[in-house]
């Protein structure tokens, strides 16, 4: 069966701080994968996705960024965190692009930007 | 452009009464499918149900329940005595090939059971 991993499960870090979440998926090949963020109290915005090793879509111009490096994982990234980066992050993944395939989320990771 | 709207923010209700969730969806395409995702307190969202357009038949799983109906583009949720553990946010959403095969999410309505 299919699991999905994220760490770390909370984060406090300062202003300007470099950022590092990561995520895998087992039991799958070549899955879609995707980065949701949650503000609290929000809905979910979806921040990049990815089709492909090395193939990243952005949703939204920000400072965060995102990497492929193997099949299943997924890393984001930021440089300088802001304190609106605060949220909750959500990795999901796929079998394909297809839009009746489910989504299956990972457990996510609180950040706090201080 | 696709959206999916929950217009209630949150709900509370007391354990055993039934409830229902609203979500309407907009999008131009014909062919289009339809989730319902919990989110519990610990975070990860769970799956729920898919529906295609196509579909429009009524569903029921155990207290849930889903009247989904392409004439006013909604895809409610019903949960027949609740208990307290239903209490959760819950997302409605929206995936069709128009969007890349992406899914639009609404905002999410949380449900809180009180007992």
């Amino acid at each position: 069966s299919q699991t999905i991993h994220q760490w770390p499960a909370t984060l406090v870090q300062p202003v300007g701080s470099p950022l590092s979440l990561e995520c895998t998926v087992e039991g799958t090949s070549n899955p879609n994968l995707y980065w949701y963020r949650q503000a609290a109290g929000r809905g979910l915005q979806l921040l990049f996705y990815s089709v492909g090793i090395g193939q990243i879509s952005s949703e939204v111009p920000q400072n965060l960024s995102a990497s492929r490096p193997q099949d299943r994982q997924f890393i984001l990234s930021s440089k300088k965190l802001l304190l609106s980066d605060s949220g909750f992050y959500l990795c999901a993944w796929r079998p394909g692009g297809r839009p009746q395939e489910t989504q299956y989320f990972g457990p996510g990771t609180r950040l706090l930007v201080l | 452009a696709q959206k999916v709207t929950q217009a209630q923010t949150e709900i509370s209700v007391v354990e055993k009464e039934d409830v229902t969730l609203d979500c309407v969806y907009e999008t131009r395409d014909t062919t289009y499918y339809l989730f319902w995702y919990k989110q519990p307190p610990s975070g990860e969202l769970v799956f729920l149900i898919r529906r295609n357009s196509f579909d429009e038949q009524n569903e029921i799983s155990g207290r849930y329940s889903w009247n989904f109906q392409k004439s006013t583009s909604s895809f409610n949720f019903t949960i027949t005595a609740s208990q307290v553990v239903d209490s959760a946010v819950y997302f409605c959403a929206l995936g069709s090939y128009t969007n890349a095969g992406k899914s639009t999410f609404g905002d999410g309505t949380t449900l809180t059971v009180k007992p």
